[in-house]
């Protein structure tokens, strides 16, 4: 268990809509990011929150937005959902990477999202 | 930018066997870690061993070790006394570790699938 949480775990949905995705980071990491892993892609860097800021984007579309809220949980919105939309999306959170701690990421579960 | 490269879609090995799995990284920063993860096929990801780009010794985390070749910019995951449990995907990433705003992000590989046969 990597004490990261997300769900849902699974979301069937179809086209046109809209679903949010929630996380909950390991206890003490001020660090959340999402990350989607689709076969063509690979897992592919989305956005990056620290301690309820925004702190790097990567190839996040513009119909999806994220934040992190004060007690650290974040929250991924995907909207107009298209077919390509289907992959596997995942939270995790990090420490600061100090002389003791390497900052690794830990993983949540991911949450499946299907659409159809 | 950062770049990571998996050059093997797929490996096989005999169980109690050693493995390699390759990885090449590209960047302009001083400063990196350097990691790998194992996915498997319940979908979970798992941290495996992390090195920096500054540490003198290669890496080492029980079966696991990192080959470490800077000046080559490798950093191969070798697997020791294979079990039927590594059969997985495993992903090489880094991360730049200094200040800026990629700091903290990993950029991953695409991954090699790892199968131990008995």
């Amino acid at each position: 268990d990597s004490g990261v949480t997300q769900t849902p775990k699974h979301l069937i949905t179809a086209t046109g809509q809209r679903v949010t995705l929630r996380c909950s980071p390991r206890s003490g990491d001020l660090s959340v990011y999402w990350y989607q892993q689709s076969l063509d892609q690979g897992l592919q860097f989305l956005i990056q929150y620290y301690n309820g800021e925004e702190r790097a984007k990567g190839n996040i579309l513009e119909r999806f937005s994220a934040q992190q809220f004060p007690d650290l949980h974040s929250e991924l919105n995907l909207s107009s959902l298209e077919l390509g939309d289907s992959a596997l999306y995942f939270c995790a959170s990090s420490s600061e990477l100090t002389p003791k701690n390497t900052g690794e990421l830990f993983f949540g579960e991911g949450s499946r999202l299907t659409v159809l | 930018a950062q770049k990571i490269t998996q050059t093997q879609p797929g490996m096989f090995v005999q169980e109690k066997e050693a493995v390699t799995l390759d990885c090449t990284y590209d960047t302009s920063d001083p400063s990196y870690g350097l990691f790998w993860y194992k996915q498997p096929s319940s979908g979970e990801m798992i941290f495996l061993i992390y090195q920096g780009s500054y540490d003198q010794q290669n890496a080492t985390e029980g079966r696991y070790s990192l080959n470490f070749q800077k000046a080559r910019k490798s950093a191969n995951l070798v697997i020791s006394a294979s079990q039927l449990g590594d059969s997985a995907m495993y992903f090489c990433a880094m991360r730049r570790n200094a200040g800026g705003t990629s700091y903290g992000k990993l950029t991953f590989g695409q991954g090699t699938i790892l199968t131990v046969h008995p």
